[in-house]
């Protein structure tokens, strides 16, 4: 079975600091994402990766940045968190075969956060 | 850009009753895919449907993506309380990627004993 580790499942972190998400997948997919959900709007992509050291900005990448030094490992970085980044953020892998073939998304648990 | 709609955004059954979910697409489905989410936690990988009327099942859910690749549904037979969640459906947005996935706002599933 596919496995999507995230670091936290609760955060609480401070208006101007800066947060770290970590996520970990163990079944050697190339594409991982990172996607905010709230009541109301649903699951928004923030970052998605499809390569070590790629990235590209989803529909809300604003105030976010991401690495992916390591295929495994992909982070999702708040520069300067703001209370409106409090939410729960979900991590997802995918297997890449072709790009012409549907693979689904596995997702983490997701970690949530709180900026106070 | 592709919008999915599902209908209805909550439903309350009672034990061992049938339902069903939909999932309008704005536009042509390349995949479909299906999940269920229980609160706070991630979401569980269903089903993934790519064909004109395929039709899966796994255990007592049933999913169908129609003939034009426009609407998919999800039934559940003989519901049960660990059916409660929310079911949201995912789609590829073109035929060229299969990397990013567009979802639906999710169904709130409850199911009274």
């Amino acid at each position: 079975d596919v496995k999507v580790t995230q670091s936290s499942r609760y955060l609480v972190k401070r208006t101007g600091e800066k947060v770290f998400l970590e996520c970990v997948q163990d079944m050697d997919h190339e594409n991982m994402f990172w996607y905010r959900q709230d009541p109301g709007l649903g699951l928004r992509l923030i970052y998605f990766s499809y390569d070590v050291k790629m990235k590209e900005k989803g529909d809300i990448p604003e105030g976010y940045s991401v690495s992916r030094e390591k295929k495994e490992r992909f982070s999702l970085i708040l520069e300067s968190a703001s209370t409106n980044q409090t939410s729960m953020y979900l991590c997802a892998s995918s297997l890449s075969r072709g790009r012409r073939s549907n693979q689904p998304q596995h997702f983490g648990d997701g970690t949530r956060l709180s900026i106070l | 850009s592709q919008e999915l709609e599902q209908s209805p955004q909550s439903l309350i059954v009672q034990e061992g009753k049938n339902l069903t979910i939909n999932c309008t697409s704005s536009k042509t489905l390349y995949g479909l895919y299906w999940y269920k989410q229980k609160y706070g936690e991630g979401l569980i990988f269903l089903m993934m449907l790519q064909k004109g009327g395929e039709e899966k099942s796994h255990e007592k859910i049933t999913a169908k993506l129609d003939e034009k690749k426009q609407q998919s549904s999800l039934h559940i037979t003989a519901s049960q309380p660990s059916h409660a969640g929310i079911y949201l459906c995912g789609a590829d947005p073109s035929s060229g990627s299969a990397r990013q996935l567009t979802f639906g706002s999710g169904t709130q599933l409850t199911v009274l004993p």
